[in-house]
């Protein structure tokens, strides 16, 4: 069985349109990722969500949105797309450990990717 | 900025040569992890470094946290085909809360 599952593996669609990308984690962790990782491969964090907190990368556009039915799911929506919107984006899982006030990130397991292509 | 620099952004060995990569941070960092991602695959990782001047092997690969854990490095002896794909640092630091920062990744491409 998988671990962690996306879909669709490829998107393609039009310029402004609105698309979903949905993420699901069979490992009982306790915090889930978006990464977008261009065509020069940089792989970037978009957010980091738990139950108890959201974390932002301050230079995601407020067009994307991560949205977490229950634990095991965190689906990402975007609105308005772009151009530049097109990359792979990969959702992650881990099992945190708080440590006295801060968080220690332990291993991060991946998706297999979405290609999202904005024509 | 990019706050977790690594190099060479491309390597192109021999196989059988050895390889190295080096990962450097602007801060200090509370861990430093290592991912491998296949052409077409998601980055799977590798192996989690937490101590000053920490030094840990897998077979053919071993991994190094600086003294004043801000760089790392991954080192590769006897390079094989199997090694080929891109080797990504990540490193966590003090004030991200639980989010890693990725390096830029070094592509190996390996000759046979």
């Amino acid at each position: 069985d998988t671990a962690v599952s996306q879909t669709p593996k490829y998107l393609v669609t039009q310029m402004g349109n609105d698309k979903s990308i949905k993420c699901e984690q069979n490992l009982g962790h306790d915090t889930m990722y978006w990464y977008k990782q261009d065509s020069k491969k940089f792989l970037k964090i978009m957010f980091s969500y738990n139950n108890k907190e959201l974390i932002i990368n301050e230079t995601v556009p407020n067009r994307f949105s991560p949205k977490s039915p229950d634990k095991a799911h965190l689906n990402l929506h975007i609105n308005s797309l772009e151009l530049g919107d097109s990359a792979v984006y990969f959702c992650a899982s881990s099992q945190d450990r708080g440590l006295a006030g801060s968080w220690s990130t332990d291993t991060q397991y991946f998706g297999p990717g979405t290609r999202l292509t904005v024509l | 900025g990019q706050q977790v620099m690594q190099i060479p952004q491309y390597q192109h060995v021999q196989e059988g040569e050895d390889f190295t990569t080096y990962c450097n941070s602007s801060t200090t960092l509370s861990n430093i992890q290592w991912y491998k991602q296949r052409p077409g695959g998601h980055p799977v990782f590798l192996i989690q470094l937490v101590k000053s001047g920490e030094v840990k092997k897998q077979k053919r690969l071993t991994f190094q946290f600086g003294e004043a854990k801000k760089n790392s490095s991954l080192h590769i002896t006897a390079t094989q085909t199997t090694d080929v794909g891109t080797y990504f640092c990540a490193g966590q630091l003090n004030n991200a809360g639980n989010m890693l920062t990725f390096g830029g990744g070094t592509r190996l491409m390996v000759k046979p």
